[in-house]
């Protein structure tokens, strides 16, 4: 199986900081690969599929980049609405995983 | 618009089943693969099983393997999860979610999501 781990773990930053977090994945792996945002009581909401796709709606503050078995997900000026934490997903062969998930919260 | 509504969760003996269900409205249920997620309360996602368009393939995680069993019904544009054999670790929020990629192609990523439905496996 596939283990993906998320870096850090835990984020604290400042309105309009540009923060990055990286996913590594044990093995490596194709560009099926998905980043999600999830606040508090909601569901998840999708912000980046393909690894660099961003889904449609999503502000084109974040971005998606990497490739094998290194991936991240860029904020370029956080915003009071991106406090959450984020999960990386690889969809590259069962089972699916997940990261543990980086939160963001602010300093 | 895409809507997905889970049912079924609550409070359950371990050793029992539970059924959820998921009804899904919005879209052309039959033309999408479908995921059912669970997130313990205070961790982090986990993926259960996943299961092709029209049913004919389904995956699930080894945490649930030969335990639950993942199936659709698109005739009433419904998904259901079957559990049996529950156990104290699978407590957990349930979400029901659709996979954006178009079949026959393979799995893309998950772009909608129901609101979960809790499931807690107490005696």
């Amino acid at each position: 199986d596939i283990q993906l781990t998320q870096s850090p773990s835990f984020l604290s930053a400042s309105v309009g900081d540009s923060v990055t977090f990286t996913c590594r994945a044990s093995q490596g792996i194709s560009n099926y690969f998905a980043w999600y945002q999830q606040k508090p009581g909601k569901a998840p909401k999708l912000l980046i599929y393909a690894a660099s796709t961003l889904q449609s709606g999503v502000p084109s503050r974040f971005s998606g980049s990497g490739s094998g078995t290194e991936f991240t997900l860029t904020i370029s000026s956080l915003q009071p609405e991106d406090f959450a934490t984020y999960y990386c997903q690889h969809l590259n062969s069962y089972p699916l995983t997940f990261g543990g998930g980086t939160k963001v919260e602010i300093k | 618009q895409v809507q997905l509504v889970e049912s079924g969760g609550g409070v359950v003996q371990p050793g029992r089943s539970l059924r959820l269900s998921c009804a899904a409205s919005g879209f052309t249920f039959s033309n999408y693969a479908m995921h059912w997620v669970r997130q313990a309360p205070g961790k982090g996602l986990e993926w259960v099983a996943v299961i092709s368009y029209d049913g004919n393939n389904k995956y699930y995680a080894d945490s649930v393997k030969g335990r639950f069993t993942i199936s659709r019904d698109n005739s009433k544009n419904t998904l259901y999860l079957q559990m049996n054999s529950l156990r104290a670790e699978d407590t957990a929020v349930y979400y029901c979610a659709r996979d954006q990629g178009i079949p026959p192609g393979p799995l893309v990523s998950i772009d909608c999501w129901g609101q979960g439905t809790l499931v807690t496996v107490s005696s």
